[in-house]
């Protein structure tokens, strides 16, 4: 049972490249997050899904965009990277309405 | 908008002291409360959650709980640190399907 996946696990962009973060889980959940952690900061949440065919702004959107492909798929895009994204990225997902948040091992992109 | 604050951004203990992490939080609705600890180089891990009935709640390691409603508080406790305690530690809201974290306190233990 591998959870929540994530890839790549490291990446390093030039400025304005583009790329996706994919996060797959196993486990049948209809929540999924993407967030962000920097030191200080915390984890803030960029974007979720709470089922299949719908998504919704986090905390902190402006430079992202999601996919919800299906219910196992949700992936995370950034169209013109900058600099100020660079950071450790999070997916997790998340069954009933009552569980917690189950995480991936995290991408840590850096953008130069 | 649901919001969370931590207040204590580096705490600093010796072992066998009682600790104390305060987190609040600002939501409209039913809220469901977690801490997450994340040590060194991982990813997060659940400590403790809340849902509803009693508002003491216990999770592992010996960590505990309160949710006291009126203050829109849920903090974390641990009678006696140890040394394996060091890490940071969050507090997350969960209101409707959103959840958001605190910005986290690190916390060292001295052996």
């Amino acid at each position: 049972n591998a959870g929540v996946t994530q890839t790549p696990k490291f990446q390093v962009l030039k400025t304005g490249q583009s790329m996706t973060l994919q996060c797959a889980q196993d486990m049948n959940h209809n929540s999924m997050y993407w967030y962000r952690q920097d030191p200080g900061m915390g984890l803030r949440l960029i974007y979720y899904s709470a089922s299949e065919g719908t998504t919704d702004k986090g905390e902190v959107p402006n430079g992202y965009n999601v996919s919800r492909l299906n219910k196992r798929e949700f992936s995370l895009r950034l169209e013109s990277a900058a600099p100020s994204q660079t950071s450790v990225y999070f997916c997790a997902s998340s069954g009933r309405a009552n569980s917690p948040l189950h995480f991936g091992n995290g991408t840590r992109l850096t953008v130069t | 908008a649901q919001s969370v604050s931590q207040h204590n951004h580096h705490v600093i203990l010796s072992e066998a002291a009682s600790l104390e992490l305060g987190c609040n939080y600002s939501y409209g609705g039913t809220v469901n409360l977690f801490w997450y600890v994340q040590y060194p180089g991982q990813h997060l891990q659940l400590l403790l959650k809340y849902f509803s009935g009693d508002p003491l709640v216990k999770g592992i390691k010996g960590f505990e709980a309160e949710f006291i409603k009126s203050k829109f508080s849920f903090n974390l406790r641990k009678p006696s640190v140890q040394w394996s305690d060091t890490a940071e530690y969050f507090c997350a809201v969960k209101g409707g399907d959103k959840i958001i974290f605190g910005k986290g306190t690190r916390l060292h233990i001295l052996p």
